[in-house]
């Protein structure tokens, strides 16, 4: 089956610093991975996504990711957190029927001033 | 474009009361989606619909129904509300079932059952 595991709850930065946010997935099949950011009432926003090709994967707002096979992994990334990051991020796998996606449980990121 | 849309926002039911969700999307997407959104559990497929006409249950769809009569709108009906079902619904859409195939979500509805 396919699952994605977030580690940490809750991460906090201060701004400028360096946002690590940790995703590892669960599949038998080649994944497709996702991640989502989600702003405080509002819905979810794709920020980017690993389908194949290039491991490495930019997406808006100064994210990136990199796809690790060998890990298991596909951490979010930005070198330099802005108050404006302070949001819900959620990684995701998508199943294999492409009929649905499968959320880890989100971490939520402080950026402290 | 308005996206995916979702009505209401807010709502409070009485245990045992029906509601209705309503969500409709504008991109003319065959793929339409019902999550629910708990605190620290993610978000959770409850129903899912390939088209018109089409529908399937999800991982949780026990105390939901749902119906795709047009390409445009997908409503989630709750027949006897409990207080299980206070969370945030999430409708969302995507242009195919692809797995590489991201979803465009509405802005949510947050549900409290008292």
């Amino acid at each position: 089956a396919q699952s994605v595991t977030q580690l940490g709850s809750h991460v906090s930065v201060s701004e400028g610093a360096l946002v690590l946010l940790r995703c590892n997935y669960s599949s038998s099949v080649p994944p497709y991975l996702f991640w989502y950011v989600q702003y405080p009432n509002q819905g979810l926003q794709l920020l980017l996504k690993y389908t194949t090709g290039a491991t490495l994967v930019k997406g808006i707002n100064g994210f990136e990711a990199e796809f690790k096979k060998s890990e298991t992994s596909f951490h979010l990334t930005k070198p330099s957190a802005h108050m404006s990051d302070a949001a819900e991020y959620f990684c995701a796998v998508s199943g294999y029927t492409g009929n649905q996606f499968y959320f880890g449980t989100g971490t939520s990121l402080t950026v402290i001033p | 474009n308005a996206g995916v849309t979702q009505t209401p926002k807010f709502r409070i039911l009485k245990i045992g009361q029906s509601m209705t969700l309503q969500c409709a999307q504008d991109m003319n997407h065959n793929y339409m989606y019902w999550y629910r959104q708990d605190p620290g559990m993610g978000l959770k497929l409850i129903y899912y619909s390939v088209g018109a006409g089409i529908t399937d249950k999800g991982e949780v769809p026990n105390g939901y129904n749902v119906s795709r009569s047009t390409t445009e709108d997908f409503p989630l009906r709750l027949e006897l509300a409990a207080p299980s079902q206070t969370s945030v619904y999430f409708c969302a859409s995507s242009y195919s079932g692809a797995m590489n195939t991201e979803a465009f979500f509405g802005q949510g509805t947050r549900l409290t059952v008292v």
